[in-house]
């Protein structure tokens, strides 16, 4: 979707090196999401924001960090990359509110820990 | 523990006919069930929502009911196509004034010609 941009969208790194992945939205929406897909577990959320600096945890958020100085980047940080951290990392947006259950996602990151 | 190489449920259906997803779901206090599509190496698209107060949604080609008694979900698609080859989830959101989505594992539907 082109109002939603994920960056990088390969990253191949070693275990307990730090990793950052931006999303980056063209649309001023408040609410924003990290999800991570995995073989066998469908997506799972791992932190979400409704506004600048207000953020909140999801089901699977030990080990990750996130920020959002402004409105338009929600940026998701590994602080130390595990193998366990192998995903396909997804960010979302809400466009038409919390009262409904559409998303809109982002092409995916995805993330390689050796 | 990651549940690595499990197999994704799936569906092979004639093209032209109709296709049927089911899903379970989990919690009883969920207040939106949602269908998405995923086409390889793409995110995720929204299809069609339904409120917990509702039984059954139209949209183009394609109806959810939900049967709310014994927690089930299902995706109905007409006359299936073969750009309808994708995994599909459903997901539920856990928490009413916010977006907490739940998703499920997926099935693959496989149009065959």
């Amino acid at each position: 979707d082109a109002g939603i941009t994920q960056s990088p969208r390969h990253k191949v790194t070693e275990t307990g090196t730090p990793v950052t992945l931006r999303c980056h939205q063209t649309e001023n929406h408040r609410y924003m999401y990290w999800y991570r897909q995995d073989p066998g577990h469908g997506l799972r959320l791992i932190h979400y924001s409704y506004g600048v600096k207000d953020t909140d945890k999801g089901e699977v958020s030990d080990g990750y960090s996130v920020s959002r100085s402004k409105t338009e980047d929600f940026l998701l940080t590994l602080e130390s990359a595990t193998s366990s951290q192998t995903s396909v990392y997804f960010c979302a947006i809400s466009r038409r509110g919390v009262d409904t259950g559409e998303l809109f996602f982002g092409e995916g990151s995805r993330l390689t820990v050796l | 523990g990651e549940s690595v190489g499990l197999h994704l449920p799936t569906l092979s259906v004639q093209e032209g006919d109709n296709s049927i997803i089911n899903c379970a779901y989990s919690n009883s206090a969920s207040d939106y069930f949602i269908w998405y599509k995923q086409e390889s190496g793409k995110g995720p698209q929204f299809i069609i929502d339904i409120r917990s107060n509702m039984d059954k949604r139209q949209g183009q080609r394609v109806t959810v009911l939900l049967n709310k008694t014994v927690k089930h979900l299902s995706l109905q698609i007409a006359a299936t196509q073969p750009g309808d080859s994708a995994v599909y989830f459903c997901a539920e959101n856990i928490l009413q004034g916010a977006q907490k989505l739940v998703f499920g594992q997926g099935t693959r539907l496989t149009i065959n010609p």
